[in-house]
């Protein structure tokens, strides 16, 4: 089954500052990727999916971007946080019948 | 489209009781339906899915879900809670042609002793 590898676990960073969040998946090829935000006490939104190397698809128009260079890997991208980009980001990689196996997570907090 | 209603935010039990999440969903074909479970400060797991097989699924840690077409409803089900139980839980769809999933908001289980 597939491996969901996520880093960093932690991220503190200030308003301003770029941020590169990294994604890479084992067991599995051309596999659907999507990363996720959680906001503290709320559900889980959809910010970017990708069905294969180089393409992208963003659910919300927002400070971030994200890139697909290879097969198993999506990389979160923002050229300048904001307080607001806080939250916990999840990946995900979509196996049979459609279920997500997802990272452990990373918690991004702007300062 | 489809989307997917998981009612009360939050749901306290006592350790034994029936636990009970509901969710229901709306879809214009026939779903693909799933439960994950979030621990504190971590990825969510799947719990249980259906994908048009039983429509009484039988997941992880003792939980199970029922498919109610009639109902567009997949609640969850577990028969005695343990405090270990004690998670965010999360009721997702997705049907053919999107197979991009859809989440609820969440529904956070608490477990008294």
């Amino acid at each position: 089954s597939q491996t969901i590898h996520q880093w960093p676990a932690t991220l503190v960073q200030p308003v301003g500052s770029p941020l590169s969040l990294e994604c890479t998946v084992e067991g599995t090829s051309n596999p659907n990727l999507y990363w996720y935000r959680q906001a503290a006490g709320r559900g889980l939104q959809l910010l970017f999916y990708s069905v294969g190397i180089g393409q992208i698809s963003s659910e919300v128009p927002q400070n971030l971007s994200a890139s697909r260079p290879q097969d198993r890997q999506f990389i979160l991208s923002s050229k300048k946080l904001l307080l607001s980009d806080s939250g916990f980001y999840l990946c995900a990689c979509q196996g049979s019948n459609e279920k997500l196996f997802f990272g452990s997570g990373t918690q991004l907090s702007v300062l | 489209a489809q989307s997917v209603t998981q009612l009360g935010s939050h749901v306290s039990v006592s350790e034994g009781a029936l636990v009970l999440l509901r969710c229901n969903y709306s879809s214009s074909v026939p779903p693909y339906l799933f439960w994950y479970v979030q621990y504190p400060n971590q990825g969510l797991q799947l719990l249980l899915k259906y994908t048009s097989a039983a429509t009484l699924v039988k997941g992880i840690n003792g939980f199970e879900a029922e498919f109610k077409k009639s109902e567009t409803s997949f609640h969850l089900t577990k028969p005695s809670a343990h405090m270990s139980d004690a998670a965010e839980y999360f009721c997702a769809v997705s049907s053919g042609g999107s197979y991009i999933p859809t989440f609820g908001r969440g529904t956070s289980l608490i477990v008294h002793p």
